[in-house]
């Protein structure tokens, strides 16, 4: 059974940092690129980074490019993604998504954790 | 950006009645267009994925049809546990995006 549990979510300042992590187990993390999603309170849902199987390749969005770093590590089957600069628009649940395997059709996400909740507050 | 626009925002229906739900993408998507259903308090689930693919486990209640730029949810015959909110998804293009959602409601 593919289980992604995050950790690391909390209250913090404007300015601040965090930094969020992913247990990944049930599937070989290895051959599947991971992302970060995240929603605002009673809003949609963002895409705020991917990363290739073997990190050599990552994503940002706009709103987040400059302040968040997305890696893994394979070896303990772990994604994270490091926040700095936080801003009160940061705000929101972070999920922890896997991507379909390379073989589907078209890519989708096809497995989320239950989120950690990031609060960014004065 | 591709820009992805549902509608409606939200309906309100009943057990048993058909249900659609609309997408449209700001440009051309090919069938790169994925579903999801999103419960209050969780994480969203992959219903449909390339535009018409069920996923594993999902019921055949729900289908999904377009291509291009016009893509459609149908859910065939409402039930209790199918009230939620719905997700469209382009990955043709990075970013991925995301519909604003439609909010499935009981009449």
């Amino acid at each position: 059974e593919v289980q992604l549990v995050e950790s690391g979510g909390g209250f913090v300042q404007p300015g601040g940092s965090l930094r969020l992590s992913c247990s990944a187990s049930g599937f070989t993390f290895s051959d599947n690129a991971m992302h970060w999603v995240r929603q605002a309170p009673g809003k949609g849902l963002e895409y705020v980074s991917t990363i290739s199987t073997n990190g050599g390749s990552t994503y940002y969005a706009d709103s987040v490019k400059g302040r968040f770093t997305i890696s893994r590590d394979n070896s303990k089957n772990t994604l994270f993604l490091q926040m700095s600069s936080l801003r009160v628009d940061d705000t929101a649940v972070y999920y922890c998504v896997k991507a379909s395997p390379v073989t589907t059709v078209t890519p989708y996400s096809d497995y989320w954790g239950q989120g950690t909740l990031v609060t960014v507050s004065s | 950006d591709i820009q992805m626009t549902q509608s409606p925002s939200s309906l309100s229906a009943s057990v048993g009645d058909r249900v659609t739900i609309t997408c449209r993408a700001s440009q051309s998507i090919n069938k790169y267009l994925n579903w999801y259903q999103q419960k209050p308090g969780k994480a969203p689930k992959v219903l449909i994925y390339a535009a018409s693919s069920l996923q594993s486990g999902v019921p055949s209640r729900f289908s999904g049809s377009g291509s291009g730029t016009d893509f459609t949810l149908t859910i065939s015959s409402l039930q209790p546990e199918d009230f939620a909110t719905y997700y469209c998804q382009q990955s043709y293009r990075t970013p991925w995006t995301f519909g604003q959602g439609t909010k499935v409601e009981i009449k």
